[in-house]
């Protein structure tokens, strides 16, 4: 079955520290797309990052950077030099290929993060 | 990125009457939408999908009598809470995609729903 950890339930850091959130996934198809949504107090939902299982490099989008391994199944999150603005629960999800045109989104159960100034 | 926009965003309703939430996709026709609901501190939970102009499918467990989803348009979709009690109390939250099925799907603000 298909499958998504995201281990930290919650993290507490210091402005300007580096956190990293992890994910990791399961899944038996071949191809498959992961992503990163992060919900500000706000409550929406915020598109960060797709990655399809196909492209192994990593990626980097100002503070926000991305590990994507196969080998371990893992797909984790960095921000560097934290800020307050980052604090929000942030999703791992994996597409689910095999529901067909109304392909679903496996939620993993959020990382709350904190950042303290 | 595409726009969602979800309202109300907030409503207090009383028990036993019918609350309508609706999800409209700005700048992009979306082919598919979800319906998703969350409780405090947890994960998202996929109640149904719906593509424009079909029935939607829901997830199993939820009551499709209940909640009721209408996708008239490809920028449009509803969800239409009956007769709800204090415990569909809920953050209910949209999204919607459009094109192929890997494309990602991007969500509306979220709808605090309160019944009293």
């Amino acid at each position: 079955a298909q499958k998504v950890t995201q281990a930290q339930t919650e993290i507490s850091v210091v402005e300007k520290e580096d956190v990293t959130l992890d994910c990791v996934y399961e899944t038996r198809d071949t191809t498959y797309y992961l992503f990163w949504y992060k919900q500000p107090p706000s409550g929406e939902l915020v598109f960060l990052i797709r990655r399809n299982s196909f492209d192994e490099q990593n990626e980097i989008s100002g503070r926000y950077s991305w590990n994507f391994q196969k080998s371990t199944s893992s797909f984790n999150f960095t921000i560097t030099a934290s800020q307050v603005v980052d604090s929000a629960v942030y999703f791992c999800a994996l597409s689910d290929l095999n529901a067909g045109n109304n392909r679903k989104l496996i939620w993993g159960l959020g990382t709350s993060l904190a950042v303290n100034p | 990125g595409a726009v969602v926009s979800q309202h109300p965003s907030r409503v207090i309703c009383k028990s036993g009457t019918s609350v309508k939430i609706e999800c409209r996709s700005l700048d992009f026709q979306a082919t598919t939408m979800f319906w998703y609901r969350q409780f405090p501190k947890k994960s998202l939970m996929l109640m149904a999908t719906s593509n424009e102009g079909s029935k939607a499918t829901y997830e199993q467990g939820v009551e499709k009598d209940k909640f009721l989803i209408n996708h008239a348009s490809l920028t449009l979709s509803t969800l239409t809470v009956t007769s709800a009690h204090p415990e569909d109390s809920s953050f209910y939250i949209c999204s919607a995609r459009s094109g192929t099925p890997n494309t990602e799907a991007f969500f509306g603000q979220g709808t605090r729903l309160t019944v009293v």
